[in-house]
């Protein structure tokens, strides 16, 4: 089972919203990351937890919070948007840096996020 | 010069033909390489991944790689509809840690 679960799969949000974007893996995986991606781009990382710490946050504005409670759950705290934050939000998991096939990244569906 | 690069296309080729996608890498000590597809609107799919010299085939898949030129190739034979999409190479740097650089991606279009 390959399976990275996303919600919630549309949010339509305004500039002054609290939200909070959630994934959960059960493949054992302890490498979870967020993607950002707009349309016809690749996936721009935001940020990766590695055995629940942070080790990568790509300079990613402030209004733009992660949290990893588990090795399975991460989420995505969003405030004060902005409308170019409107984008696809990926959510991947490997088994970590591991070196080879282990290092795939499976994708969640996403979270189609539009801010107004 | 970008980390990964591939071609944008677009990509058309006839149903039931091969089609080719290519990308290249500037990290010489690049170890693991991914293709993924991705269909308007959804999430990447994982193809195929490879990380040793030579090919590797899975179904109508078959992945290139060639680390002395730094390049990685998808050949996808007796191509369908239902192939086109955008194709995106992920490449894993050699130097520590877990993040990927991603081309930009082709967009491939098998025309009926």
């Amino acid at each position: 089972d390959t399976e990275v679960t996303q919600t919630p799969k549309h949010l339509v949000m305004g500039m002054t919203n609290k939200k909070s974007l959630k994934c959960e893996q059960h493949m054992g995986h302890r490498a979870m990351y967020w993607y950002k991606q707009k349309a016809k781009k690749p996936p721009e990382l935001m940020f990766v937890y590695s055995y629940e710490k942070l080790s990568i946050n790509e300079s990613v504005p402030s209004r733009f919070s992660p949290e990893c409670p588990n090795s399975s759950l991460l989420n995505l705290h969003l405030h004060a948007l902005q409308p170019e934050d409107s984008a696809l939000y990926l959510c991947a998991s490997s088994q970590g840096a591991l070196g080879g096939a282990r290092d795939t990244q499976y994708f969640g569906p996403g979270t189609r996020l539009t801010v107004l | 010069q970008k980390e990964v690069e591939q071609n944008s296309g677009p990509l058309s080729v006839p149903e039931g033909a091969i089609a080719s996608l290519n990308c290249t890498y500037s990290d010489r000590g690049s170890q693991s390489f991914f293709w993924y597809r991705q269909y308007s609107g959804k999430s990447p799919e994982l193809i195929m991944f490879i990380y040793s010299n030579g090919d590797k085939e899975d179904g109508r898949f078959t992945a290139q790689l060639n680390k002395a030129s730094q390049y990685v190739s998808l050949l996808i034979r007796d191509s369908q509809p239902s192939d086109s999409a955008t194709y995106l190479c992920a490449v894993l740097p050699g130097r520590t840690g877990n993040q990927f650089y991603f081309g930009t991606g082709t967009s491939l279009t098998v025309i009926p």
